[in-house]
């Protein structure tokens, strides 16, 4: 049981842009800047896309963003790409279990 | 380049063992806190253990506490994780990850699966 909230699923037509939630509480993502967000192609290694909330490792598109408010955080994939089809897995400081339950994007 | 290969998975019997190994290269491996996370199959990633650059801290979740160990040579640029007892619930794809600051994972190797079943 994972203490950080994702929408199972999340969808969008190629070009367009989807939004993932990841509610935690003021103990984990309200309390602190270390929020982190995975995307995972079953059967491969997981990848970074976002950490310290809004930053973007080198190598990552800049159509990946990440924000937060309050105790919500947020990734928001712009101008969708086929190869972005994934489980995306947020992850805060300070919550059980680190990881949120994950979201499968799909493009449609 | 940053390069973490896990290896040791495998088929074994409820209340076996197993030692999983990782080799990290590409980085100064006794710099950073090194992390299990698993994912059983059709669930999520779950963390599982991790340990100090030093190897003085650990922590471990609840469900395996008493039954997994984790341990790193840092002269020879590897974790590994020694695995008791282990149990149906076990079953799962086991990645080790590098944290580079707040329990947050820049990179991953492609994991070793671990099947438990008689």
């Amino acid at each position: 049981q994972s203490a950080l909230t994702q929408p199972p699923s999340a969808s969008g037509s190629p070009g367009q842009s989807v939004t993932i939630s990841c509610t935690g509480t003021s103990s984990d993502i309200g309390k602190y800047k270390y929020v982190s967000w995975y995307q995972h192609h079953p059967g491969k290694a997981p990848k970074l896309m976002i950490y310290d909330v809004n930053k973007r490792p080198s190598g990552v598109p800049d159509r990946f963003s990440g924000s937060k408010s309050g105790n919500t955080a947020s990734l928001t994939v712009s101008g969708l790409q086929a190869e972005d089809e994934a489980d995306y897995y947020c992850a805060s400081y300070g919550a059980l279990g680190i990881f949120g339950s994950g979201t499968k994007v799909t493009v449609l | 380049e940053v390069q973490l290969v896990e290896s040791g998975g495998g088929l074994v019997q409820p209340g076996g063992s197993l030692r999983l190994s990782c080799a990290a290269s590409g980085f100064t491996f006794d710099a950073y806190w090194m992390t299990w996370v698993r994912q059983a199959p059709g669930k999520g990633l779950e963390r599982m253990a991790n340990i100090k650059n030093d190897g003085s801290e650990t922590w471990y979740v609840d469900s395996v506490k008493g039954r997994f160990t984790i341990s790193r040579d840092n002269a020879k640029n590897s974790l590994y994780l020694q695995m008791n007892g282990l149990r149906a619930e076990d079953t799962a794809l086991y990645f080790c990850a590098r944290d580079v600051g707040w329990q947050q994972f820049d990179s991953w190797g492609q994991g070793t699966l671990v099947t438990v079943s008689s």
